[in-house]
């Protein structure tokens, strides 16, 4: 079965430095996503992107994070300069199209910002 | 979006029917129901979803009230592996919209 995968599975980094989330995508999939849970705390929304521009983002997605479609299979989360507080899991989903609901979610990478 | 309301956690013995209340008086006429569930600390997995009808699939049925304001997701033979968080997410069924999760249940199946 067809499946969202992440990579790296844990990225650890200093603080100030610059990161980049990878995902692949399930392949015949339109909508992509970002989201982060921190320590504890709930799953939240960061962006969607869908026919390579972004199509919605919450507060959380500010001047320091950018997406990217590089190709036709990577979707890449970048931070520019990590805060301690970015620190949290991020998660990756991908949803085929307007006819089909659910949002596939990858298995995340734990982002630690020292 | 509408909010929805769910307890914060529940029991369930194996093999045994849990049932998952969720509340959302709120809900648009345009608004789905969703189910998600984070095992652990996983990536969230779509469970089912509905808009009006009850819906059943190989994981778990759904009962949605006539008037749309409550549901329930029925796991019907519970295993140690439905251990997890569970999420009623309502939101309209369109392109792009993004899945706003709460606090969910946390449901603990016993042997």
């Amino acid at each position: 079965e067809p499946e969202v995968t992440q990579t790296p599975s844990h990225q650890v980094t200093q603080m100030g430095q610059e990161v980049i989330l990878r995902c692949v995508p399930i392949s015949n999939h339109l909508y992509f996503y970002w989201y982060r849970q921190i320590l504890g705390q709930k799953v939240e929304f960061l962006v969607s992107f869908y026919n390579n521009e972004i199509s919605e983002k919450s507060e959380i997605f500010d001047d320091q994070f950018s997406v990217e479609r590089p190709d036709g299979s990577n979707f890449t989360l970048k931070i520019r300069s990590t805060k301690l507080e970015d620190s949290a899991m991020y998660f990756c989903a991908s949803r085929r199209d307007t006819a089909y609901n659910e949002q596939f979610f990858g298995p995340g990478t734990r982002l630690t910002v020292l | 979006d509408a909010k929805t309301t769910q307890p914060p956690s529940m029991d369930c013995a194996e093999g045994r029917a849990a049932n998952l209340p969720c509340n959302h008086s709120t809900i648009s006429g345009n608004e789905y129901v969703y189910w998600y569930r984070q095992i652990h600390s996983q990536g969230p997995q779509y469970i089912i979803h509905g808009l009006k009808n009850n819906e059943t699939n190989e994981m778990a049925s759904l009962i949605i009230t006539e008037d749309r304001k409550s549901s329930t997701l029925i796991l019907p033979h519970a295993t140690l592996r439905d251990t997890a968080v569970y999420y009623c997410i309502v939101r309209p069924g369109g392109a792009g919209y993004a899945l706003n999760f709460g606090k969910g249940t946390s449901l603990l199946v016993t042997p």
